[in-house]
Order: structure tokens, then sequence, then C-alpha cells
């Protein structure tokens, strides 16, 4: 598709459980971008990748997060023995070569832990 | 914290009416801004983004205002229709605590918009 791609779109699972998240960022864009939204908030930065490597992983909130991105495209987003706080919406956005460009989003994963 | 804010959580106008929405924002140090347009169970709508070198720029029926003396951020929509319902967002780029630039937003937490007809 043209646009940036998330899956799933929803996800509920039990505390504890090991969860992944998939993004597939606009054909082309080298940047790729997590975030986390929580109910009626802003969005909030988890990490950043400029083609498969992170050079900020300052945003992600716990040792139990971690990201990873092949091939320059396709990133995943890894949640490990998840608690209930870490019920959120989280996006992905991709944007283009250089500092400054727009970021465009995906519609999200909307993640529940019972 | 989040450096970047909203005034007003919520606003309210008459369709056909022009819309401003505020935000603050902290860092100085920040160059670049950028306005998102958020519809329920969507991802943020990228609308229109201005650098630190201007104080205006227009789109289709949006303008962003920048004033970097008092640290403030404006979105006017021209003409609200009520497609333009939704939350709308400011966000900043990110700075490091040296001052240096890193890639990443900083959003606000959003005002809703309302339009009434």
């Amino acid at each position: 598709g043209a646009g940036v791609s998330q899956s799933p779109s929803n996800k509920v699972t039990e505390k504890g459980k090991d969860v992944e998240l998939r993004c597939d960022p606009i054909s082309g864009h080298t940047a790729l971008y997590w975030y986390r939204q929580s109910l009626g908030q802003g969005l909030e930065f988890l990490i950043y990748f400029q083609g498969n490597s992170a050079p900020d992983k300052s945003g992600l909130p716990s040792d139990r997060f971690s990201a990873e991105r092949t091939g320059g495209s396709v990133s995943t987003l890894t949640i490990q023995r998840t608690q209930q706080e870490d019920s959120a919406v989280y996006l992905c956005a991709s944007s283009s070569m250089g500092s400054n460009q727009p970021q465009h989003f995906g519609d999200g994963t909307r993640l529940s832990i019972l | 914290g989040e450096s970047v804010g909203l005034h007003l959580p919520t606003l309210s106008v008459q369709e056909g009416d022009n819309s401003i929405i505020n935000c603050a924002y902290s860092n100085s140090a920040s160059d670049y801004f950028i306005w998102y347009k958020q519809e329920s169970g969507k991802g943020p709508q990228f609308i229109i983004d201005i650098r630190s070198n201007m104080d205006k720029r227009q789109g289709q029926r949006v303008t962003v205002l920048l004033n970097k003396t008092v640290k403030h951020l404006s979105l006017q929509i021209a003409a609200t229709q009520p497609g333009d319902s939704a939350v709308y967002f400011c966000a900043e780029n990110r700075v490091t605590e040296s001052g240096g630039g890193a890639d990443g937003l900083t959003f606000g937490k959003g005002t809703h918009l309302i339009i009434q007809p």
C-alpha cells in the first residue's frame, strides 16, 4: 500500500505474555519511528531507526521493550513480560531521509493487557 | 515532562467559521514544528509544518503561525467544515539535553475541535 501499515490492528493478551508488533513503512522511507499513545494523551516517543540502526533508544520505557529493523524496511517492536501499564496504542511513523521531514503515521496497534 | 502544550483541551466552533488552535512550546532550541490531525481510531495525519526560519506558512485552508519570541505556535483553519472535527496535535523536533538535535517529535496533549452545525 501507499501508507504505513501496522499489524495487528488490535491485540489483547494476558499480563506476563510477550507481544510483537509490526510496522511496514512507506516504500523508500529510510527513517522509522515508534511512539506510544495512552488514552486521551499525546504521543510519547519510543525509538527511532535510520536504516537498520537505532541511534536513539532513549525513549524506551524499560528493558522489557526492544525493537529491530531488518533490510531497512519492516520493523518489529517487542514487549516482554507485558504489564497492564503497557496498554496503549502503539504508533509507527516513517519519513524520508534528512532532518526535519514530515513523519507519516500508520493507524497503530491497540494493545490491551488483561 | 513535555515541552509542548496546548492552551485549550476542547474548542467548539460554528461550521463555516475560522478556527484557531494554539500551542505553546518551551524549548527555544526547537527548530521544526508540525501540526497533525487525528480522527478516532486512526493515526495522526500530517497537516502542515514550519521551520524556525519562517513565521508563517499556508496550505489549503490552513495557516500555521510561529512566534519564536513568545514560543507560540498556532493553526488556523479557514471555513471550518464538519470533516475538520478531530483532535489536533502540535509537535516539535526533539532536542537532546546537550542541546543537540535528535530525531523524533515531542507532542502536546492535543485540542479536540468540535464543529457545531
